[in-house]
Order: structure tokens, then sequence, then C-alpha cells
């Protein structure tokens, strides 16, 4: 089945360092989405990307998916702790599925 | 009100134990979802109901019997269970099932131990 590939699993930052996480596909996405998990919390949905080459930005989080709409990337200028959390992207795995890639684990030193 | 409740927040049973989770949304969503997540890896997606009829089962083993009495409402009906089967399950629910409208509202999940 439709599988999203996550890279990297975990990233430990320093505060005020960026950090940035990818999702590929090997096949063509109509949409893609991000979810934020924080340590003991629930998946949190971030945003939803559906047009090639879209870029869009929430406050310090900016995201984008590819020209080809296989690839997506969430970049966080200027991390801070509340950035904790694993981050997730999300895409269609046939009719009615989202399915997840294995997420980026985000730690991070104060 | 853009809440999924789920109760109850833990539960420990036995295996020979019959338990229920319970899911509520008031968002008029039409689409609900039950997810297995372990620990330190993604959601994994169970059950699908669609407009109240079960539309997706992962191939979920039959001690889990999912159930949606309205619109509103999905239960999750254990038995039986396994000590491989604890996690924290979620429930979601999203505007319809299609993927134009599918951003996920997850509950904050049960955290299942199975004794």
């Amino acid at each position: 089945g439709q599988q999203v590939m996550q890279i990297p699993q975990y990233q430990h930052v320093q505060e005020g360092e960026d950090f940035t996480t990818y999702c590929n596909s090997s096949t063509t996405l109509s949409n893609i989405q991000w979810y934020k998990q924080r340590p003991g919390g629930h998946p949190v949905f971030l945003i939803q990307l559906v047009k090639s080459g879209e870029v869009k930005k929430q406050k310090r989080l900016t995201f984008q998916f590819g020209e080809a709409k296989k690839n997506s990337s969430l970049h966080i200028t200027a991390t801070q702790t509340t950035d904790v959390g694993t981050y997730f992207c999300a895409g269609p795995g046939g009719a009615q599925k989202l399915v997840f890639g294995q997420g980026t684990r985000l730690t991070i030193n104060p | 009100d853009t809440e999924v409740t789920q109760t109850p927040k833990h539960l420990v049973m036995g295996m020979t134990n019959k338990k229920s989770l319970k899911c509520e949304q008031h968002m008029g969503h039409r689409a609900m979802y039950w997810y297995k997540q372990k620990a330190k890896k993604p959601p994994e997606l169970m059950f699908v109901y669609s407009y109240e009829k079960l539309s997706i089962n992962e191939s979920v083993p039959s001690r889990f019997s999912p159930e949606c009495p309205n619109s509103s409402l999905l239960n999750l009906h254990l038995h039986a269970l396994q000590p491989e089967d604890s996690a924290l399950y979620l429930c979601a629910s999203s505007q319809t099932a299609d993927w134009r409208y599918q951003t996920q509202y997850f509950g904050p999940g049960t955290r299942l131990l199975v004794l």
C-alpha cells in the first residue's frame, strides 16, 4: 500500500537552532497533512497542502509541497522549547485512509 | 467546539475481561476513525466509519469490535485481549472521509494496559 517515508527519525537541537523534517512518497500525492504530537499527547492537525509547489507559513513554521507532489517538508525557524514533540506527515493511503509517516521526534536543549 | 472526547483516559484489563472505549464529537463530522498507537510509532489505522457505516476494517482481530450508534458516537468493544494489545487507542473524526475534507481531529486517547 501507499507509504510515506519521513526523515530524520530523531533530531536534537539547541534552542534557537532551526529544524527540518522531510517526507517522501514514491507516488504522487493529492495532498499532504502535517500533525504534531506533544509527549504524552495526541496528534494535532497543523496544515494541509494541496497544490504543487505550495508553501505555507505559520509563524516560525514553513511547510512546502514539492513540485511533483511527491515530497514535503516542515521547517521550524529558531526553535523554542514549546516546539518539542513528534511531527508526522500524513498522506492519502487509498480511499478514506490517511497513512502517517514514521514521525520525526524533536528534542530541544534549552 | 472542535473537541473529540474519549473515555476512559486509562484502562487496565485482564485477558478475560470485556470493556468498551467511547468516543464522542459534536462537530457534525460524518467520518470517525479508530487508531492504535504504540510508543514511538505513528498512529495505525484500525477502522473507518463513514456516515455511520463501517467502511474500512484494516484486518483487525475480532477481539476488537467497533460500533457507531449515531453520527456523534463511536465505541470500541474489547474482549479477550492480549498483552500485545496494550497501546494508546485514539479516536479521530473528520468532516467526511473524502481526502479534501479529511483533516482529522484526534481525541486525547485511552491508554490501555492488558495484563
